[in-house]
């Protein structure tokens, strides 16, 4: 079935550094831009990165930009964010969600948790 | 980045209709529309609407999308429990080449 599940998600340090993972089920993921949207607790959305489908064109939030990077590779159906420098408010649960033809968050993952603290 | 602004909350009455807003300016909602979406606590969030106001596969027709010029509406008609839940509003701003969400509604359902 149509799928995406995120992983990589922990504890970790702040100003050390973590990779996300996103892996695709059930659709061409090629297809599709993806998008990286996080969750702190009790608080609302907020996004933070999007690659389209040619794994080239990239926009990030000003809050992550430089720190994280978005990156994709289709032939492994597998969407990845490296997030360096991390600090306390990067805090959150990390969503992935697609986007085809104009229409974007169709598809979401489970979501998985990074906590910055010392 | 500017964010799109939701009132905090709702509270309906079972059965009755509410109708959540979003506002942006001309560079995000008034240019480009905007999505909506539902949240249940502990869960992640389910596409209502696409930015042209159309309803995905599998949404109810009691959910309906509009937009007046900065400002976007999702109507939700014959309240039910499962209604309850968060909402958020999201569109591409043009002008931070970025996407923005507002706040998010919690709504209630009495």
């Amino acid at each position: 079935q149509v799928q995406l599940v995120e992983s990589g998600g922990g504890v970790v340090q702040p100003g050390r550094s973590l990779t996300l993972s996103c892996t695709a089920s059930g659709f061409t993921f090629s297809s599709y831009d993806i998008h990286w949207v996080r969750q702190a607790p009790g608080k609302g959305l907020e996004w933070v990165a999007l690659v389209w489908s040619d794994g080239i064109t990239k926009f990030y939030a000003d809050s992550v930009k430089g720190r994280f990077t978005i990156s994709r590779d289709n032939s492994g159906n597998t969407l990845h964010l490296q997030l360096n420098s991390l600090r306390a408010e990067d805090t959150a649960v990390y969503y992935c969600a697609t986007e085809r033809g104009g229409n974007p968050f169709e598809i979401w993952g489970q979501g998985t948790m990074v906590t910055v603290s010392s | 980045q500017a964010g799109l602004t939701q009132p905090p909350s709702v509270s309906k009455d079972l059965r009755q209709t509410a109708t959540l807003t979003c506002t942006g300016n001309s560079n995000n909602v008034g240019h480009q529309g905007a999505v909506w979406l539902q949240q249940h606590q502990g869960h992640p969030p389910k596409l209502l609407s696409h930015k042209n106001n159309n309803r995905p596969s599998g949404i109810s027709e009691r959910f309906s999308a509009s937009r007046s010029g900065n400002t976007a509406s999702l109507t939700i008609t014959g309240l039910q429990p499962e209604d309850e839940a968060d909402y958020y509003c999201s569109s591409w701003d043009t002008s931070l080449s970025a996407w923005v969400f507002g706040g998010g509604t919690k709504l209630t359902v009495l």
